[in-house]
C-alpha cells in the first residue's frame, strides 16, 4: 500500500496571501491527482498529473509533479476566501484506479 | 444529469442494528468504490467493484458488505453497527478516457453509531 504524506494539515491565511501543500511519500506513483472539497460535499477533481517533473497551471493554482515521481505540490497565488476547502492528493499507480489518498490540508483563507 | 447520487445523507444508528447505503450513477461507468473519510485521516477505500456482478476488498473491508446487482448502483452494507464505524462514506465511480481517468464523487452519507 502507498503511503501518502500531505502537509502541512491545518493552513490559516489572509486573503492575498500565497501557499504551498506537500504530498510525498516513498513510493513511486504513475499519476497523482489534486481534488478539492467543500463542506457537505464530495471531493471534486482539480487536476492530474503524470509525468514526472510536469506543471500545470490553473488559473491562480499551481501543480508540480516530482522528477522522480514520488511527490507533488500545489501552488496557490494570491488565495482568496473561495479557496477555503480541504485539499487531498490521491495517488495512482495500482489496479483498478484505485487512489490511495492523503490526510489531507484543511485551507481557510480570511477576508 | 446526476452524475453519483448517495441515499441516505444522514443517519444514526444505534450498535448493533443494520443499515444500507445506496450509490447510483447515470454516468454508465464500470467502475465504482466505497470510501470512509476521518479526520486526518483522509479517504480510505473500503470495497470496490470493477463491473456488474464484481466486488473486491479494499483497505478496509472489515464489518461491511457491498453488493453491485445492477451497473448503476453500489450497495455499502452494515451488518451490526460499530462505534467504531462512526464516519463520512463516499461513493465514487470512476470515468476512464484513454489516458484521462477521473474519479467522480457522490456528497457523501454522515453516519453516527452510538
Amino acid at each position: 500500500t502507498q503511503l501518502l504524506e500531505q502537509s502541512p494539515q491545518f493552513l490559516s491565511i489572509q486573503e492575498g496571501e500565497n501557499l504551498t501543500v506537500y504530498c510525498n511519500s516513498s513510493s513511486v506513483f504513475s499519476s497523482l491527482q489534486w481534488y478539492r472539497q467543500e463542506p457537505g460535499e464530495g471531493p471534486v477533481l482539480l487536476v492530474t498529473v503524470v509525468t514526472g517533473g510536469e506543471v500545470k497551471k490553473l488559473k491562480r493554482l499551481t501543480f508540480q509533479f516530482g522528477d522522480a515521481r514520488k511527490d507533488s505540490s500545489l501552488h496557490i497565488t494570491a488565495a482568496q476566501p473561495g479557496d477555503t476547502g480541504l485539499y487531498l492528493c490521491g495517488a495512482g499507480g495500482t489496479s483498478y484506479g484505485k487512489l490511495t489518498f492523503g490526510q489531507g490540508t484543511i485551507l481557510t483563507v480570511h477576508p | 444529469n446526476a452524475g453519483v447520487t448517495q441515499t441516505p445523507k444522514f443517519r444514526v444508528l444505534k450498535t448493533g442494528q443494520s443499515m444500507t447505503l445506496l450509490c447510483a450513477q447515470d454516468m454508465n461507468h464500470e467502475y465504482m468504490y466505497w470510501y470512509r473519510q476521518d479526520p486526518g485521516m483522509g479517504l480510505r477505500l473500503i470495497h470496490y467493484s470493477v463491473g456488474e456482478g464484481t466486488t473486491a476488498k479494499g483497505e478496509v473491508p472489515d464489518g461491511y458488505n457491498v453488493s453491485r446487482l445492477k451497473k448503476q448502483n453500489f450497495l455499502l452494507g452494515l451488518e451490526s453497527a460499530a462505534p467504531s464505524q462512526t464516519s463520512v462514506y463516499f461513493c465514487a465511480s470512476r470515468h476512464r478516457d484513454g489516458g484521462d481517468e477521473k474519479l467522480f464523487f457522490g456528497s457523501g452519507t454522515q453516519l453516527s453509531v452510538l
